[in-house]
């Protein structure tokens, strides 16, 4: 079964620029997470899809938006860019989004923002 | 608000010995979920092992089990026989069991090397 896979890898922009990543979950799961990382503030909830509805969000700003398709893959976008949107940008996939449901990671999108 | 607290930024282990890493957690939800994730240097988070704050029995998965004590809210992970693949950064994480994964709370995690 393949796993979570995100893309691109890494990815280098510049200020006020905006940019898209892309996630497809594993086969079968409906839920899809986001996750920002940071050396400073560490792992945070940017927000969850299910069923191509936005069920839960975290506490960022509105230049971190979100959607998700029919196949469940889902995509960010960041407006804007400001240097501190420099992150590690995972995404999860589970079952269902239950807390009890195992959430599997991708590998991450290392944004660089110059 | 709750919160995790991950005391040991950095430990060492020898080969093939156990390791224990810390994990205390404040909480006012009753039902919660309590995670281990390991993330190598490559980036990737991987799951580890899960409890449940009503489980009576602590959880294991392999080499890998959950010292679950609740009146003292930790949940120590306990690694046994180190292998020089378990080298990663280790992240305690938990969440109430109402509202997703929204309210997931991480802590600053423990890079652990095992020395060969």
């Amino acid at each position: 079964k393949a796993g979570v896979t995100q893309t691109p890898r890494y990815l280098i922009k510049t200020r006020g620029q905006q940019v898209t990543l892309s996630c497809s979950p594993i086969s079968g799961h409906r839920s899809v997470s986001w996750y920002q990382q940071t050396p400073g503030q560490g792992l945070q909830f940017l927000f969850e899809y299910f069923s191509e509805t936005q069920r839960n969000k975290g506490n960022f700003p509105g230049r971190f938006s979100g959607r998700q398709f029919s196949n469940s893959r889902s995509e960010m976008n960041v407006s804007t860019l400001e240097l501190g949107d420099s992150a590690l940008y995972l995404c999860a996939s589970s079952l269902a989004g239950q807390v009890s449901d195992t959430q599997y990671f991708g590998p991450g999108t290392r944004l660089t923002v110059l | 608000a709750q919160k995790i607290t991950q005391t040991q930024p950095g430990m060492f282990v020898q080969e093939k010995e156990a390791v224990t890493l810390d994990c205390t957690y404040d909480t006012s939800d009753p039902s919660y979920g309590l995670f281990w994730y390991k993330q190598p240097s490559s980036g990737e988070m991987i799951f580890l092992i899960y409890q449940g704050s009503y489980d009576q029995q602590n959880a294991t998965e392999g080499r890998y089990s959950l010292n679950f004590q609740k009146a003292r809210k930790s949940a120590n992970l306990v690694i046994s026989a180190s292998q020089l693949g378990d080298s990663a950064m280790y992240f305690c994480a938990m969440s109430p069991n109402s509202g997703g994964y929204q309210k997931v709370t991480f802590g600053t995690g423990t890079k652990l090397q095992v020395i060969p």
